[in-house]
């Protein structure tokens, strides 16, 4: 069964400590994937999206980075307004998009 | 440039009775797709409309339909509903099908 597992759960950082997420998938003909943040009690923010093995994009402190089997979401010296939940999603050709659980980071001051 | 504004934000029904959701995509999008989220759960396919027509669904049951109008707003309605049913609902929307979907604020659906 195709699947997206994101990795931790959740993740408590001091401010200026930086880290990275994962993101795995065992889909096949993979199209995209995409990482979202979302706020609590909001809907997922675009952040990113990546299409082939080695592809990489930056948005300010973040860095996504693709693999073949998985992504990987780098943030560098966060800041507290950089906790929320990170969610990763992947299509495939002409298929909904599969979303993992998230992973919840938390950067305290 | 309005993103995708849902209506109404807080719904709060009760068990058996049926609602109906409202979503208006971004401008310049033409899909309109629908996603559940459970607490501490990523967002799980509905549906998805494009030319006012349903162009695929997830694995949820008859209960939950929709309508897209040629405006390319959209409407989710879930009937008999149950506990089960309390989420957030989810629309985003997309120029031509996949790809980078936007996503509105939801509507937060509580089934007592």
């Amino acid at each position: 069964e195709d699947q997206v597992t994101q990795s931790p759960e959740a993740l408590r950082l001091q401010e200026g400590e930086s880290s990275s997420l994962n993101c795995s998938y065992t889909v096949s003909g993979l199209r995209g994937l995409f990482w979202y943040r979302q706020d609590p009690g909001k809907g997922p923010e675009f952040l990113f999206t990546l299409y082939s093995a080695g592809e990489e994009k930056e948005k300010e402190r973040l860095k996504a980075t693709l693999t073949k089997k998985e992504s990987f979401l780098h943030i560098t010296a966060p800041k507290p307004e950089d906790s929320a939940t990170y969610l990763c999603a992947v299509e495939q050709a002409g298929t909904a998009l599969i979303f993992g659980k998230g992973t919840t980071l938390s950067v305290s001051s | 440039d309005a993103g995708v504004t849902q209506s109404p934000t807080h719904l709060i029904k009760t068990r058996g009775q049926q609602v109906t959701l409202r979503c208006s995509p971004k401008s310049g999008h033409d899909t309109v797709s629908w996603y559940q989220q459970a607490l501490g759960q990523g967002p799980q396919f509905i549906f998805q409309y494009y030319e006012e027509e349903e162009r695929q669904r997830g694995n949820f049951p008859d209960r939950f339909s929709g309508h897209q109008f040629p405006n390319y707003s959209s409407e989710l309605n879930v009937n008999a509903l149950l506990l089960g049913d309390s989420a957030l609902y989810l629309c985003a929307s997309s120029p031509q099908g996949w790809g980078e979907q936007y996503f509105g604020p939801g509507t937060r659906l509580t089934v007592t």
